[in-house]
């Protein structure tokens, strides 16, 4: 079946502009997560729902980050005013439920000039 | 707080030689273990895991044992084959952050014919 998808693929943004990255979860898959990847590191949590409930959204780094799922399905990632500090892989991951296996997308590469 | 430390890359060896990637975890309680696998161009999949002391994972060839007394988890292949070059990640899962998975900074493995 099919797997996480994400868009853009890649997104190249001039500082100051806002962006959203979008991710389709597997379907069904309840537990949805947003990682940070910055280049040569090892993925970082950013936010977690459950349905449309983000139950923890501890690694968000700044408040011009915010994510939301609102039909419990798609989840959009949004970062305002972006900074080239931002500039990164960003994951998506879903599972069926928490503490099950999390499926990961191809991810959205940022580049912030 | 939890972490994981892994072997620096980059790993570079001959088809057909052995493969040791160190991995050695920090956490409170009895966390679960995973080797993540990231090939060129691709997303992250999971390669193997391992939920309690003495586990032994394994997929495609590669092993991996839950060592609770040295906190270890070492990823291992008796033989690599050129398809196994990719960027590796140690990770875990632990009841204190049992909604994210906390990853190692990854090692690239490049295996020459």
């Amino acid at each position: 079946g099919a797997g996480v998808s994400q868009s853009p693929r890649y997104k190249v943004a001039k500082r100051g502009q806002d962006v959203a990255l979008r991710c389709d979860p597997i379907s069904g898959h309840v537990s949805l997560f947003w990682y940070q990847q910055a280049l040569g590191q090892g993925p970082e949590f950013l936010t977690y729902f459950q349905n449309e409930a983000q139950l923890d959204k501890s690694g968000l780094p700044s408040d011009r980050f915010f994510a939301e799922r609102p039909e419990g399905s798609v989840s959009t990632l949004k970062i305002q005013r972006t900074q080239q500090e931002d500039s990164a892989v960003y994951l998506c991951a879903s599972s069926l439920a928490l503490k099950e296996t999390q499926y990961f997308g191809p991810g959205t590469r940022l580049l912030v000039l | 707080g939890d972490s994981v430390t892994q072997m620096e890359g980059p790993v570079t060896l001959s088809e057909e030689a052995f493969l040791t990637i160190n991995c050695t975890y920090t956490a409170t309680g009895y966390p679960s273990l995973f080797w993540y696998v990231q090939y060129p161009g691709e997303g992250l999949q999971l390669l193997l895991k391992a939920t309690k002391a003495d586990d032994k994972g394994s997929n495609k060839g590669f092993e991996a044992t839950y060592r609770k007394e040295t906190t270890s988890f070492h990823l291992e292949k008796g033989s690599v084959q050129v398809s196994d070059s990719a960027v590796y990640f140690c990770a875990l899962s632990s009841y204190s952050s049992a909604s994210k998975i906390i990853f190692g900074s990854g090692t690239r493995l490049s295996i020459r014919p």
